[in-house]
C-alpha cells in the first residue's frame, strides 16, 4: 500500500524559507508512470497546486508562486521537497505531498495523498 | 489559466436522498476533470477521473458526467459518510486548478 508522509517544521517566520519533505513508502518514486506533487490548502479555504516533479528532477511549477518554489527529488531516500521562500501569513496552510497519476505530459490527477502537515507562518 | 465554479455552495440533503453537484469551467477541458471528497482533518480522495470514470475502490452510488465545460457529480443515494466537501480539478492545461467546493452537508 503506497503510503506519502509529510514532514517538517509547523512554524516558519515571516520572511524565511518553508521546507517540507514528502517521504514515500510502498513503492518508488523513480517510476516512469507518475509524476509527484505538492498542493496546499489555506485554513477553512480551497485547494491550491503547488507544483509537479517526476523522478529525473523535471519540474513543473504554478506560475502564481514559481518566483519563489523549489521542488526536488532525492531518488537515493524515496523522497521529495519542497522550499518556499520569503513566506509570508497568506504561505499558512496545510500542505500535502501527492502522487500524481493519469498524467499527460505534466497535466494530471492526485490519486495517493499524504495526510497534510500544517504550516503557520507568524513571527 | 482556467477558472472552475462549483455550485451549489453548499447542498443540504437527507440520507438516500440523490445530490447533483456542478462544475462548471472557464473554457473547454474536453473530459479532463476530476472529482475530489474531503471529510474534516483529512486530505482529498480521488472519486472520478477523466469526468466519468471511478478511481479505485470507489463506491458504485458515486458517478460523473459531462464534456467540454459542464460536469456533473451525481451521489444515487447517499450514505452517512457521504457529507463533506466535494472538488472538481482540471487537468486540460498547466496550471492545474480546483474549484471552490460544494459542502454536502445534513438537512
Amino acid at each position: 500500500q503506497l503510503q506519502l508522509q509529510e514532514s517538517g517544521p509547523g512554524l516558519v517566520k515571516p520572511s524565511e524559507t518553508l521546507s517540507l519533505t514528502c517521504t514515500v513508502s510502498g513503492g518508488s518514486i523513480s517510476s516512469s508512470d507518475y509524476y509527484w506533487g505538492w498542493i496546499r490548502q489555506p485554513p477553512g479555504k480551497g485547494l491550491e497546486w503547488i507544483g509537479n516533479i517526476f523522478y529525473s528532477g523535471s519540474t513543473y511549477y504554478n506560475p502564481s508562486l514559481k518566483s519563489r518554489v523549489t521542488i526536488f527529488v532525492d531518488t537515493s531516500k524515496n523522497q521529495f521537497s519542497l522550499k518556499l521562500s520569503s513566506v509570508t501569513a497568506a504561505d499558512t496552510a496545510v500542505y500535502y505531498c501527492a502522487r500524481l497519476g493519469f498524467c499527460s505530459s505534466v497535466t494530471c490527477y492526485a490519486d495517493y495523498w499524504g495526510q497534510g502537515t500544517l504550516v503557520t507562518v507568524s513571527s | 489559466e482556467i477558472v472552475l465554479t462549483q455550485s451549489p455552495a453548499t447542498l443540504s440533503l437527507s440520507p438516500g436522498e440523490r445530490a447533483t453537484l456542478s462544475c462548471r469551467a472557464s473554457q473547454s477541458i474536453s473530459s479532463y476533470l476530476a472529482w475530489y471528497q474531503q471529510k474534516p482533518g483529512q486530505a482529498p480522495r480521488l472519486l472520478i477521473y477523466d469526468a466519468s470514470n471511478r478511481a479505485t475502490g470507489i463506491p458504485a452510488r458515486f458517478s460523473g458526467s459531462g464534456s467540454g465545460a459542464d460536469f456533473t457529480l451525481t451521489i444515487s443515494s447517499l450514505e452517512p459518510e457521504d457529507f463533506a466537501v466535494y472538488y472538481c480539478q482540471q487537468r486540460s492545461s498547466w496550471p492545474l486548478t480546483f474549484g471552490p467546493g460544494t459542502k454536502v452537508d445534513l438537512k
